[in-house]
């Protein structure tokens, strides 16, 4: 089983603070992806990053993939009360092109 | 979760009951999955289903059967209900890109 590790696992800042999230692991992978998912909902593809040390910007979301391909990370800049979920990373079991392996997540609360 | 339907959204069961978690899709892919999610445990996989007809065991399979009859829907059935299995359900499906698309999920508590 690759572990996947996310941290901080919670986090709570307010409004208009930056933040950084991790996704770290031992194994080195394809692909990785990361989720948000709001409560009572299922998570939600944000980004899929395929090449070392690449760099992906959604918005005020940036995602980087290490350059060994087994980590990364994804700032957030002046976060907001939407951006309130919990943020997953996904990356594919070794040998297979899909069934993901996911983190445990970091669950991160903006409040005015 | 456009596209991924799950029923029921909730459920309470008691010790050694069964029921089935039912999941359709309207978006014509052919791999579909079955994941929980509980606290400080993040998604693991149950069941997964590369096709109509085929299944394979995921992470945590024990205490559950699948059963994927057509290619529209893949069913999740726990035979005997135990405290252990409470937890979210969430069914998903694989898109173009490897892109997974989940259902709005199902809570059962099991008392």
């Amino acid at each position: 089983t690759q572990l996947l590790e996310q941290s901080p696992q919670f986090l709570s800042i307010q409004e208009g603070e930056n933040l950084t999230v991790y996704c770290n692991s031992s194994s080195v992978f394809s692909s990785l992806q990361w989720y948000r998912q709001e409560p009572g909902e299922g998570p939600v593809l944000l980004v899929t990053v395929v090449t070392g040390g690449e760099v992906k910007k959604l918005k005020r979301l940036t995602f980087q993939f290490g350059d060994a391909r087994k980590d990364s990370s994804l700032h957030i800049t002046a976060a907001q009360p939407g951006d309130t979920g919990l943020y997953l990373c996904a990356a594919p079991h070794t040998g297979t092109a899909s069934k993901l392996t996911f983190g445990t997540g970091t669950r991160l609360q903006v409040t005015l | 979760n456009a596209g991924v339907t799950q029923t029921p959204k909730f459920q309470v069961l008691k010790t050694g009951q069964s029921m089935t978690l039912q999941c359709a899709q309207d978006m014509n892919h052919n791999s579909m999955y079955w994941y929980r999610q509980d606290p400080g445990m993040g998604l693991r996989l149950i069941y997964y289903s590369a096709s109509e007809g085929t299944t394979d065991k995921g992470e945590v399979p024990n205490g559950y059967n699948v059963s994927r009859l057509n290619k529209r829907e893949f069913s999740l059935r726990l035979e005997s209900a135990a405290p252990s299995q409470t937890s979210v359900y969430f069914c998903a499906l694989e898109g173009p890109g490897n892109t997974i698309y989940f259902g709005e999920g199902s809570w059962l508590t099991v008392v």
